[in-house]
């Protein structure tokens, strides 16, 4: 079964950092780019980070350019956004998706920033 | 950047009846290649979203055909045929054509009346 699991969320005080992680499974990881979006309370879904199979090409929204970076291990078939200078605004549920289509999602990992 | 503008915002529909959503992008979705990358995803309360169709019309995997996905260039339908109880939730267009960024429709919410 293929399937993409988040890990890493919890509650951080605003300027602090985290690092989310999306383990997958099922499939042939490094084949895949890997996007993250996210999700604020009673929001729509923003587009966050794009990262290519060999970590050769990443974009990031603007919203988090220069404060958040993804990255990916496919020895280890996961995936991680490290996640500096947290602000109350991004309070929300990360999600990791597979592929240009957006084909495959997480289940999610809800981050907290709040003091 | 493209903007997607779905309508309704707001969908309560009686079950059985059949259900449209709009999504209109701001400039044309027809990449170089000729393809159309506009999908359709629908999130349940409470799960993480799931792909419905990509590339306009294609239905995914496990999706039940009631429903369909049509339209060219900017403007763009997700149809349910006969609305049933487990279709609630809150449907979104994203695009994939001009990109980054790759952006979403605002959701529109689908509620049984």
């Amino acid at each position: 079964e293929v399937q993409l699991v988040e890990s890493g969320g919890s509650l951080v005080q605003p300027g602090g950092s985290l690092r989310l992680s999306c383990a997958g499974s099922g499939f042939t990881f490094s084949s895949n780019s890997m996007k993250w979006v996210r999700q604020a309370p009673g929001k729509g879904l923003e587009w966050l980070s794009y990262i290519d199979g060999t970590s050769t090409t990443i974009y990031y929204a603007d919203s988090v350019k220069g404060r958040f970076t993804v990255s990916r291990d496919n020895d280890k078939n996961s995936l991680y956004l490290q996640m500096n200078s947290l602000r109350v605004d991004d309070t929300a549920v990360y999600y990791c998706a597979r592929s240009s289509g957006f084909d495959v999602w997480g289940q999610g990992t809800m981050v907290t920033v709040s003091s | 950047d493209v903007v997607l503008t779905q309508s309704p915002l707001s969908l309560p529909v009686t079950l059985g009846q059949p259900a449209s959503i709009s999504c209109r992008a701001s400039q044309s979705l027809v990449h170089r290649d000729a393809n159309t990358y506009l999908h359709w995803f629908q999130q349940r309360p409470g799960q993480s979203p799931r792909r419905l169709i990509y590339k306009v019309s294609n239905r995914d995997s496990g999706v039940p055909d009631r429903f369909s996905g049509s339209g060219s260039g900017t403007d763009f339908t997700l149809k349910i045929s006969r609305v049933e109880a487990e279709d609630v939730g809150i449907y979104y267009c994203m695009q994939g054509t001009h990109w980054p960024p790759y952006t979403f429709g605002q959701g529109t919410k689908l509620e049984i009346k």
